[in-house]
């Protein structure tokens, strides 16, 4: 069974504009990923923000976390048609089964 | 450029066939992954392998879907016989995971698109 839940599970904004989605998870984390899969590929890691970090940026993707409320979000500013894809949100318990756990994805289409 | 890669990249077949899908990780990394992709369920997790041992195949139906590591460099997963609902990508990953450590990045492979008809 899926871990993450992602929202909303699609997206479409114009270029320029902000993009933000949403993960929820059930267990206690390690840590939280967010991969990207352009159509037909394979995903790709983007970034990843450990349970002790609230924040966290990386060029045009900004990662939170609320271990209190068990839910990330992905922020991906000034969007660009390139930015198209579906993103994961992944996790890892910190017991048990520790391989990554992926929610089930929000696809996202910029508009040029 | 190290990747992990794939064969076959795309599968069709009858029936009650074996498939064989292959998957060299990249040198070095100790973990392998097996992910399936589907619309419905989407990427559930097969099995993992920690140098070369399974850790893991509990997402995997076993009556069926057998997943090994000959060696480093390669790791299969094979469905005998196979049945129109394990039509599916099937992906590779790998990863340097160390002991006592969860959920370090993995990095994927193209997938295999098999269709069962």
């Amino acid at each position: 069974s899926q871990q993450g839940e992602e929202d909303p599970q699609a997206l479409s904004i114009q270029e320029g504009e902000n993009a933000t989605m949403n993960c929820s998870y059930k267990t206690s984390i390690n840590n939280l990923q967010w991969y990207r899969q352009n159509s037909g590929r394979g995903l790709v890691h983007l970034i990843l923000i450990r349970s002790n970090e609230r924040e966290k940026h990386s060029g045009r993707l900004r990662v939170t976390l609320d271990t209190s409320k068990k839910s990330s979000s992905l922020l991906i500013t000034a969007s660009r048609a390139a930015d198209t894809a579906s993103y994961f949100c992944a996790t890892a318990g910190d017991t048990g089964r520790r391989a990554l756990t992926f929610g089930s994805g929000t696809r996202l289409q910029v508009q040029p | 450029d190290a990747r992990v890669t794939q064969t076959p990249r795309h599968k069709v077949t009858e029936m009650g066939q074996e498939v064989t899908m292959r998957c060299q990780p990249i040198l070095g990394h100790n973990t392998v992954f097996w992910y399936r992709q589907t619309m419905m369920q989407g990427l559930e997790l097969l099995a993992y392998f920690r140098n070369r041992a399974p850790l893991d195949d509990s997402g995997m139906p076993k009556d069926r879907f057998s997943a090994e590591m000959p060696d480093a460099t390669l790791a299969t997963l094979k469905i005998q016989p196979s049945e129109p609902r394990d039509s599916a990508v099937y992906f590779c990953a790998s990863g340097l995971v160390f002991l006592g450590a969860a959920g370090n990045t993995i990095y994927f492979g193209e997938g295999s698109w098999l269709t069962v008809v």
